[in-house]
């Protein structure tokens, strides 16, 4: 099993500072399918980034993602109020098909 | 636009079989793979299987012995079945499209999911 981790584990932050997330992998994830998520309170999951570095449709251009291999990096420019959340990062190809991270949680 | 509503029976008691179901409404369990997965407090977001196009299923190995998905072509619904609950099955369960549609149509199956419903709360009494 590929296992992901996150840090830090919680970020405290300002509206219009930048952030920077990580997620390291135990094993190399095959084919950087590596994707990044979103979660409001009493939200379902939103995805933000596939592929490492590709957002996804609708998501502002202050979110960025980055890396391969084993380690990746999602980062957050002029942090807004909404951007508030935790943030998962999930591997595809391994077995089990999909993993999380525990998750990053952002405070504004 | 795709929207998923998941539902189910808000209770289950310990060893008995949990039954949920996932109407698909914008999209259809023809075209893309679909995923069940499942978030509680204590082992956050996990996936427990994706049932393929075809009718195939692929189970989250940790599941694999008490889990079944299966399809409605009719109702384009999808179905979650999970024998002898106990208190660890407790959580919210979601459905998700699995992969990433592009506004111009490309279906990339291999990477996150990008529709999910809004979840159904499933609690295990005794």
């Amino acid at each position: 099993e590929i296992v992901l981790t996150q840090s830090p584990g919680t970020l405290s932050l300002s509206p219009g500072e930048g952030a920077t997330l990580s997620c390291r992998a135990s094993q190399r994830v095959s084919g950087d399918y590596l994707a990044w998520y979103q979660q409001r309170p009493g939200q379902a999951p939103r995805l933000l980034i596939y592929g490492a570095s590709t957002r996804a449709t609708g998501v502002p251009d202050r979110f960025r993602g980055s890396g391969s291999g084993t380690d990746f990096t999602l980062s957050i420019s002029r942090l807004e109020p909404e951007d508030f959340g935790v943030y998962y990062c999930q591997q595809y190809g391994g077995s089990p098909l999909y993993t999380f991270g525990q998750g990053t949680k952002l405070e504004i | 636009q795709v929207h998923l509503q998941e539902s189910g029976p808000g209770v289950v008691k310990t060893s008995e079989t949990l039954s949920l179901t996932c109407n698909i409404s914008g999209d259809s369990v023809n075209v893309h793979h679909w995923s069940w997965l499942r978030q509680s407090a204590g082992n956050g977001l996990e996936w427990i299987g994706r049932l393929y196009i075809g009718g195939t299923t692929l189970y989250n190995p940790s599941l694999k012995s008490r889990v079944t998905m299966s399809v409605d072509r009719s109702q384009n619904q999808l179905s979650l079945r999970l024998t002898s609950v106990t208190a660890a099955d407790a959580a919210r369960y979601y459905c998700a499209r699995s992969g990433v549609v592009t506004p111009r149509g490309y279906y990339y199956y291999y990477h996150g999911m990008d529709v999910w419903g809004q979840g159904t709360t499933v609690s295990v009494s005794s």
